[in-house]
């Protein structure tokens, strides 16, 4: 079946820490990728989105990610963390042959950035 | 420039009550996006509106839920009625284009049932 998959549902780690989220997805056509957001309280946000072109996106907030398309991985990483990158993070992708755009999600990690 | 926005934030109700969830899109947003978070679970698509027409629906769960969406601007789902199974989090989402666009969520709602 076709799926995403993160890798880890909880990491916890200190401040100045670097953070990688690994992300694989399971369908053989062109993909979108995406990684949102959800900060405690808010609403999913996008962090940064692959469409074409150059692998290694940058997003807001200092994140970046590197689509590697012979391993359908496209892992979110940040060099340092911040107290305030405690959130929520869901890897993402549309099938652009898939109908209409829809959002296939991972389950989701869940980040805790210790002071 | 106001996102979306959707209400309730919250609702409690009883095993085979009718609750009805509200999405208004950003202006000018032809798509209008239904997801659902059961807890413990990845958020899945329920179904995608482009105007007022619904284009893809395979993700609802049932014939329980129905959606709509008034002259192509905010839209509902209504779930009657309601089994606990249904309990979770809605996110509506809407975006211009449909392809290589980004879908801007709204806070969702959290709907409980007892």
């Amino acid at each position: 079946a076709q799926s995403v998959s993160q890798h880890n549902h909880h990491v916890i780690l200190s401040e100045a820490a670097s953070l990688e989220l690994g992300c694989n997805y399971s369908y053989g056509g062109t993909v979108n990728l995406f990684w949102y957001v959800q900060y405690p309280g808010q609403h999913l946000q996008l962090l940064l989105k692959y469409f074409s072109g150059d692998p290694l996106v940058k997003g807001i907030k200092g994140f970046e990610a590197e689509f590697i398309k012979s391993k359908f991985s496209f892992n979110l990483r940040k060099p340092s963390v911040q107290w305030s990158d405690t959130a929520e993070y869901f890897c993402a992708v549309t099938l652009i042959t898939d109908s209409w755009g829809k959002l296939q999600f991972g389950a989701g990690t869940q980040v805790v950035v210790t002071p | 420039e106001a996102g979306v926005t959707q209400f309730p934030s919250h609702s409690v109700i009883e095993k085979g009550q009718t609750v009805t969830l509200r999405c208004d899109p950003i202006s000018g947003h032809d798509n209008l996006y239904w997801y659902r978070r059961v807890m413990g679970k990845e958020i899945k698509f329920l179904l995608h509106f482009v105007k007022e027409s619904k284009q893809d629906e395979s993700g609802m769960p049932n014939n329980r839920f129905l959606a709509e969406r008034t002259g192509g601007t905010y839209s509902t789902l209504k779930v009657q009625p309601a089994e606990l199974e249904d309990s979770g989090v809605y996110f509506c989402a809407s975006s211009q284009e449909v392809f290589a666009d980004t879908q801007y969520f709204g806070p969702g709602t959290r709907l409980t049932v007892l």
